[in-house]
This record gives C-alpha cells, structure tokens and sequence, in this order.
C-alpha cells in the first residue's frame, strides 16, 4: 500500500514558503514522485512529479534527495486557498501510475 | 477543455440495490482509473483501464462491483447489490498515454450512500 510517510498536518503563515517534507525509503529505481492535493472534498489535483532532479513549475517546487529517500515539496508563497490535504506518492509512472494516497499532511494557510 | 465528469454527482439507495456511476474523461485520453474513498479512510485505487482494455482490476473489493469502458470512451462502475459499506466517494481520473500519463485529471466525484 502507502510507500511514503507525511506529517499529519503542517500550520503555514499566508506568503510565506511551505516546505512539506516526505520520506520514501523503498523507493525504486523506475518509481516517479508525485505530488497531488485535495482542496475540501473535490477531485485529487496534479501539483507536480519527479524522477531524479529538482523541478519547478508554476504551482511548486520539488527538491529530490541525491539518495532518493525522501524530498520536499515547497510552495513557495502560500495562500490561503492552498490549504488543503497534500499527498506525496511514489508510482511507476507511465501507464502503470495505480495511486496509493496515503494519509497526507493536512496544510493549514493562517492570515 | 472539458474536464473529468461523474455522474450522478450524489446518489442516495438502499442496501440490496444497484447503481451505476458514469465517468466521462477527458477526450483522448486513453487511460481511465477508479478510485473510492469509504468513510474515514484513504482514497484507495479500484481499476485501470486502458483503451477499452482493463489494465489493473486489482483494487475492487468483490464481485459486486463491475466496470466497463466500451469503445475505449466513457466508464461506467456498476454495484450490484450495494451494501452499507460501499458508501464514500468514488473518483474517475483520466490522462494522457506515454509521458502525458504522469498528471491524472481527476473528477468531482460521485457520492455514494447506502442506507
């Protein structure tokens, strides 16, 4: 099932980074980082993935471990609407991405 | 560019019962997965299509549950008989094959409770 680890729930103050951390120890060598998150009870939303590097897009930031153990996803200038449940999953990719969610760090964005 | 639809967006039935959820994906997109969320608990993986081909059935729960995806377009995840513990949400991500297949658009859901 779950392969990652998360802290249940993170505080973060509105404009500032958050940094939410995530263990994968079993991580092979083909499996992808994901990164989703749930606004409320909508449908799960694609932040951002990653193999081996670091990489950025218009929402994140993912920084990888060399030893691909663990990594950090950062937002880097929170707002309130980014409080939300964020899961951190490792899959295969491609067309064999079959998601375990896990628990997830519940973020909670304060004025 | 539409997104994930589910319908009905909630349905209320009785034990003994039988619905369907439909799930329209994103145009092209080959792959389609199920997913549920019971009460309480994490949102757990049921299936896998590819095309019209199931790729990864290994997440439904018995054989109550069936799902179809004819002519590789919309799916539709049949319970039948319900039961009291097949109440939660069930969601339908479609996405792209080959690199596309990394970001899973999903739907709003369907909320399910039996009663």
């Amino acid at each position: 099932d779950a392969k990652t680890t998360q802290p249940p729930s993170m505080d973060c103050a509105e404009g500032r980074a958050a940094n939410l951390p995530c263990n994968h120890s079993t991580i092979s060598g083909n499996e992808y980082v994901y990164w989703y998150r749930q606004i409320h009870s909508q449908g799960p939303q694609y932040i951002i993935h990653g193999l081996k590097n670091n990489e950025t897009n218009e929402m994140a930031s993912l920084i990888i471990t060399e030893d691909r153990k663990s990594s950090t996803l950062i937002l880097p200038h929170a707002t309130l609407r980014d409080t939300a449940v964020y899961y951190c999953i490792v899959s295969q990719g491609y067309n064999f991405n079959k998601f375990y969610f896990g628990s997830g760090t519940k973020l909670n964005v304060k004025p | 560019e539409a997104g994930v639809t589910q319908f009905p967006s909630h349905s209320v039935i009785e034990k003994g019962q039988t619905v369907t959820l439909r799930c329209d994906p994103i145009s092209g997109h080959d792959n389609l997965y199920w997913y549920r969320r019971v009460m309480g608990k994490e949102i757990k993986f049921l299936l896998h299509f590819v095309k019209e081909s199931k790729q990864d059935e290994s997440g439904m729960p018995n054989n109550r549950f069936l799902a179809e995806r004819t002519g590789g377009t919309y799916s539709t995840l049949k319970v039948q008989p319900a039961e009291l513990e097949d109440s939660g949400v069930y969601f339908c991500a479609s996405s792209q094959s080959g690199a596309g297949a990394h970001e899973q658009y999903f739907g709003p859901g369907t909320r399910l409770t039996v009663t």
